[in-house]
């Protein structure tokens, strides 16, 4: 099955820099990566994905690339602020509609935003 | 919208005893996901439902662990007999047919087991 590896597995930034989350998997026929946010005591939410015909996309301070032949992806946050302190999640999965997406996650990274 | 919906929010048992979780998914949505969440093991999935049939259950762990989903607007998953290493946050998600990838999660479910 899928494998996902992330890294690091805590990263700790000063407000206004940037951040960046590495992670690969292992099946090259995963299509969709996205990209979740988990705040302390709270659910996992989507933030950005991607699909294997995109290489890269943007929205607003936070992007993710992807590097199919490589079989990595990374999400990009720029310009941090305390309130993208979270533990930050990668995921994968072979998208097939009409059976829906059987997604595998990275191990996650907590993100600490230093004011 | 309510959004997902998990019952109970934290539940406290022994171990040997039988738990049941519930999950209401958001109206209309084809899609129901049952993970499970440790420090040690991190995010898992254990068992999808598309219109309410099982789809891969490979994610459970081990015969102690069944779930079910009477229908579209509700299920759950219960393990007896209950033991330590299922101590957990058990999420519950939902997605639409029409956009598969986006998945909701519920609000989870603290389990612990004494």
């Amino acid at each position: 099955g899928e494998n996902v590896e992330q890294h690091p597995s805590t990263l700790s930034v000063q407000e206004g820099d940037s951040a960046v989350i590495k992670c690969t998997y292992s099946d090259s026929a995963s299509n969709y990566f996205p990209w979740y946010k988990q705040e302390l005591g709270k659910r996992p939410q989507l933030i950005i994905d991607i699909r294997s015909n995109v290489g890269e996309k943007k929205d607003q301070r936070i992007a993710v690339t992807l590097n199919k032949t490589a079989k990595h992806f990374s999400l990009h946050i720029t310009e941090t602020q305390p309130e993208d302190s979270a533990v930050y999640f990668c995921a994968a999965s072979i998208r097939i509609k009409a059976a829906g997406n059987k997604l595998t996650f990275g191990g996650g990274t907590r993100v600490l935003v230093k004011p | 919208d309510a959004g997902v919906i998990q019952s109970p929010r934290h539940e406290v048992t022994e171990m040997g005893q039988e738990v049941t979780l519930r999950c209401k998914p958001i109206s209309g949505h084809d899609y129901l996901f049952w993970y499970r969440q440790t420090m040690m093991r991190g995010l898992e999935l254990l068992i999808y439902f598309n219109n309410n049939v099982p789809i891969d259950d490979s994610g459970m762990p081990e015969d102690r662990f069944s779930a079910k989903m009477p229908n579209a607007s509700f299920s759950t998953l219960k393990i007896q007999p209950s033991e330590p290493r299922d101590s957990a946050v058990y999420f519950c998600a939902s997605s639409f047919r029409r956009d598969t990838d986006t998945q909701y999660f519920g609000p989870g479910t603290r389990l612990t087991v004494l």
